[in-house]
């Protein structure tokens, strides 16, 4: 099946500073892409659409500008987590569409974010 | 009430039985329905999708749909050990790719040798 990869796997870091994850689908192109936040024991909450060359689409209650999507090309989409916080802990995972199957998605392998 | 039910287990079984998962919703709007299969700390992998009512099978795996009754589900045959993860429903109203996903909580399975 299509290739979702995700960098970094596992990030470690301080209070107050900003982290960078990326998502690139690596044999195919994606207009669009989602990201989804998973907190342990518990299912996959979408947090937003990322749109390539448009603006992303949040879900309600999610803080646009404290989670930041960057669609840059047909390939990559970033999340920014600014001024992370411990409740800001988590598994965040995007998908991509599949190319030729046009009613299911594919998962990268999740980014594990801990905030001390 | 979620728009997607499902069981948080843990459903334990030995191996080489039957694993039987399901998912009730309440959108009727719902026309795609999706299983995936998440090992701890990994991505979700797609194991079947299916679109409106009926059933489908894909080797030990058989999803089947009620609309009527709002009802999914997954069988798995002859379990494996490797089968241990969490299984996740996941539905959509207009098709799964360009739009948004509804997922269920989440069964824990474990088959046992």
């Amino acid at each position: 099946g299509a290739v979702v990869s995700q960098h970094p796997s596992r990030v470690i870091c301080k209070s107050g500073t900003s982290v960078k994850i990326e998502c690139r689908s690596l044999d195919f192109q994606a207009t669009t892409m989602f990201w989804y936040r998973q907190f342990p024991k518990q299912s996959l909450m979408l947090m937003a659409t990322s749109n390539e060359g448009s603006k992303a689409t949040y879900e309600q209650g999610v803080e646009k500008d404290k989670f930041l999507i960057n669609h840059a090309s047909l390939t990559l989409s970033t999340l920014t987590v600014t001024s992370a916080h411990p409740e800001d802990s988590s598994f965040y995972i995007c998908s991509a569409p599949a190319p030729g199957l046009q009613e299911t998605q594919y998962f990268g392998p999740g980014t594990r974010l801990l905030v001390l | 009430q979620k728009e997607v039910e499902q069981d948080p287990g843990p459903l334990s079984v030995p191996e080489g039985a039957i694993v039987s998962l399901n998912c009730t919703y309440s959108n009727s709007a719902f026309q795609y329905f999706m299983w995936y299969r998440q090992y701890s700390r990994k991505g979700p992998e797609l194991l079947m999708y299916t679109y409106s009512s009926g059933n489908k099978e894909d080797g030990r795996f058989t999803a089947q749909v009620d609309k009527s009754s709002k009802y999914i589900s997954l069988f798995i045959r002859d379990s494996q050990p490797s089968d241990s993860a969490t299984y996740l429903c996941a539905m959509s109203p207009w098709g799964a790719a360009g739009n948004k996903l509804t997922f269920g909580g989440g069964t824990r399975v474990l088959v046992k040798p």
